[in-house]
């Protein structure tokens, strides 16, 4: 265990569906990130959080939208998705932004149908 | 472009051999950082190594870093079929601000 725990596991949901992945982080870190991975391509990655001031969007579709209510929880707020957008989403933390060591969560695989 | 980039992308070896994964990466470093994925879960982070820094060993683990040439390798010795997963390099590209990943390489130790 990494101390970065994400539900849920696994999501299927329609094109038209709202839902929201959530992350949580019990490692006193202060800063987290969503990655995007997608078969055979690189770690993308989506959102930075840094004492929940987000400090990143890489160019990211607006049916994404990240929330950081406190320091220790992340959420990925999913409406409108393609069916491009299936994909295993994770979320990780660091101590301090960018370049530290990050704590990966198990992810979310997301299906999107 | 992609920072940071492994080969090979597949590696398939038989148990207690040793297993060599490299890294290559196109802009100067602070440091490099290697993680391992097994399948569909999230990376741990295994080791890290500084720009000033040229091998680093942790357990079974060895890595190194040419800057000259902008690469690193990852070495596991005596490998066990519970290394299998995906290992990915991982660059923190002065001016970039961000961790940049790799496309991995999916290693398989067979019993």
């Amino acid at each position: 265990e990494t101390g970065v725990t994400q539900t849920p596991r696994h999501l299927v949901m329609g094109m038209t569906n709202k839902k929201s992945l959530k992350c949580e982080q019990h490692l006193g870190h202060n800063a987290m990130y969503w990655y995007k991975q997608s078969a055979k391509k690189p770690l993308e990655l989506m959102f930075v959080y840094s004492l929940e001031e987000r400090v990143e969007n890489n160019s990211v579709p607006s049916r994404f939208s990240p929330e950081c209510p406190n320091s220790s929880h992340l959420f990925l707020h999913l409406h409108t998705l393609q069916p491009e957008d299936s994909a295993l989403y994770l979320c990780a933390s660091s101590q301090d932004l960018i370049t530290d060591t990050q704590y990966f969560g198990p992810g979310t695989r997301l299906t999107v149908l | 472009s992609q920072q940071g980039e492994e080969d090979p992308q597949a590696l398939s070896i038989q148990e207690g051999e040793n297993a060599t994964m490299n890294c290559s990466y196109k802009t100067s470093i602070n440091n490099l950082q290697w993680y391992r994925q097994n399948s569909g879960r999230g990376l741990v982070h295994l080791i890290l190594i500084r720009s000033n820094e040229r091998e680093k060993h942790s357990g079974r683990l060895r890595v190194t870093l040419d800057t000259s040439k902008k690469s690193s390798s990852l070495l596991i010795t005596a490998s066990r079929a519970a290394d299998t997963a995906s290992y990915f390099c991982a660059t923190d590209a002065r001016g970039f601000q961000k961790l940049v990943f790799g496309t991995g390489t999916r290693l398989l130790v067979s019993p």
